[in-house]
């Protein structure tokens, strides 16, 4: 069965340090992968994702993530990270078909020192 | 579009009482998902609909829980009768395409 890993529960940094949260999921065929966060309070939020193309995908607020397919990985990264940037984020995945769901990670909560 | 449109936003009852939870899709979705959150389990998959029918609703945790969709524009996740363990975060997501849009969600806590 499908399933996606992340395997930092809780990953506390100061502010300006650089940011990575690894994602792997088990599942051979095409995929689309996702990056979401939630802020305290509230709902969840898309981040990037990735559909086909680059693997090194761009998403808002200095958000990155790159997809190695033969790693099965789909890392987030922030060079610098903000006091702002303080939330949950989860990585998700769906088979390239339309009768799929989509299924999420456990999630990494992210705390930043100021 | 308004988005995922959920209600209430919070809901407190007393064990043993019907919940409903309620959930107005975007419009022109295809799949509608229920989710539930607590901080000991993450984020849940408790059961999906297309177009209307229930896919998969293998995380529904028990026969307490029941998910219905009328018709394309509407969803209810009741809970009867309900227990402490169930208070949590419930989310309600819509896709469209190939990215899933989600709603503020209802706080339960369960007395």
């Amino acid at each position: 069965a499908q399933s996606v890993s992340q395997h930092n529960h809780h990953v506390i940094l100061s502010e300006a340090a650089s940011l990575e949260l690894g994602c792997n999921y088990s599942y051979g065929g095409t995929v689309n992968l996702f990056w979401y966060v939630q802020y305290p309070g509230q709902h969840l939020q898309l981040l990037l994702k990735y559909f086909s193309g680059d693997p090194l995908v761009k998403g808002i607020k200095g958000f990155e993530a790159e997809f190695i397919k033969s790693k099965f990985s789909f890392n987030l990264r922030k060079p610098s990270v903000q006091w702002s940037d303080t939330a949950e984020y989860f990585c998700a995945v769906k088979e390239y078909s339309s009768a799929s769901k989509i299924i999420f990670g456990s999630g990494t909560r992210l705390s930043i020192r100021p | 579009d308004a988005g995922v449109i959920q209600s209430p936003r919070h809901e407190v009852t007393e064990m043993g009482q019907e919940v409903t939870l309620r959930c107005k899709p975007i419009s022109g979705h295809d799949y509608l998902f229920w989710y539930r959150q607590t901080m000991m389990r993450g984020l849940e998959l408790l059961i999906y609909f297309n177009n209307n029918v229930p896919i998969d609703d293998s995380g529904m945790p028990e026969d307490r829980f029941s998910a219905k969709m009328p018709n394309a524009s509407f969803s209810t996740l009741k809970i009867q009768p309900s227990e402490p363990r169930d208070s949590a975060v419930y989310f309600c997501a819509t896709t469209r395409g190939l990215e899933a849009f989600f709603g503020q969600g209802t706080r339960l806590t369960v007395v």
